[in-house]
């Protein structure tokens, strides 16, 4: 079984300040995990992955993820916000290496407000 | 490249009518999915397919069917439209299995079931 938790629905921040966007994940399997972006009226678009190589993951536009096995974990972070980055971010778990298909779970979104 | 595409963008129908949304990639994909994005919800898989020829039930895949008769395309069919199928659509591919590798997104198909 596995599942995923956000643990905000919205996020505000002023722009030029940090973003911290909070993932917490179950699985009974060693998991992939994938943040995702998707701005307003478009498709998700891949931020980053983890898939059991590095544990801090960096990704596109600045943001980075931190996979903490002890506190199952992988919160997105940015240093500093940009107006482009408000959006709703989707974190995803996978179980990993069975072959085939695997059940995606799909978080429940969180958006993000930049605040000029 | 032009990636994921999905035809239409926009549909509106009545309780009862039919429909088939179309989704095409062009990157070689084995695997391609159908989701529905509802408020609150996050995306839910409704079929997905690991091959040209094949198909699979998601997790809410009651009142659609799909079918993959050529790799590039992945049909979604609505048979008998109901008002709890008003949602968005996304179709995505990737290239092999979804632990390891990117899912890339159509622009999504926004139905509405009156």
């Amino acid at each position: 079984a596995q599942s995923v938790t956000q643990l905000d629905s919205h996020v505000s921040v002023s722009e030029g300040t940090p973003v911290l966007l909070r993932c917490n994940y179950s699985s009974s399997y060693s998991p992939s995990l994938f943040w995702y972006v998707q701005h307003p009226n478009k498709g998700l678009q891949l931020l980053l992955k983890y898939t059991s190589a590095a544990t801090l993951v960096k990704g596109i536009n600045g943001f980075e993820a931190e996979f903490k096995k002890s506190e199952t974990s992988f919160h997105l972070t940015k240093p500093s916000a940009h107006m482009s980055d408000a959006a709703e971010y989707f974190c995803v778990v996978i179980p990993r290496g069975f072959g085939g298909y695997q059940k995606v779970t799909f978080g429940t979104g969180t958006k993000l407000q930049v605040i000029p | 490249n032009a990636g994921v595409t999905q035809t239409p963008k926009f549909r509106v129908l009545k309780t009862g009518q039919s429909m088939t949304l179309l989704c095409a990639q062009d990157m070689n994909h084995e695997y391609m999915y159908w989701y529905r994005q509802d408020p609150g919800m996050g995306l839910r898989l409704i079929h997905y397919s690991v091959g040209e020829g094949t198909t699979a039930k998601g997790e809410v895949p009651d009142g659609y069917n799909v079918s993959r008769l050529k790799k590039q395309n992945f049909l979604l069919g609505l048979e008998s439209a109901a008002p709890s199928q008003t949602s968005v659509y996304f179709c995505a591919s990737s290239s092999g299995e979804a632990g390891y590798n990117e899912q890339f997104f159509g622009p999504g198909t926004r139905l509405t079931v009156l």
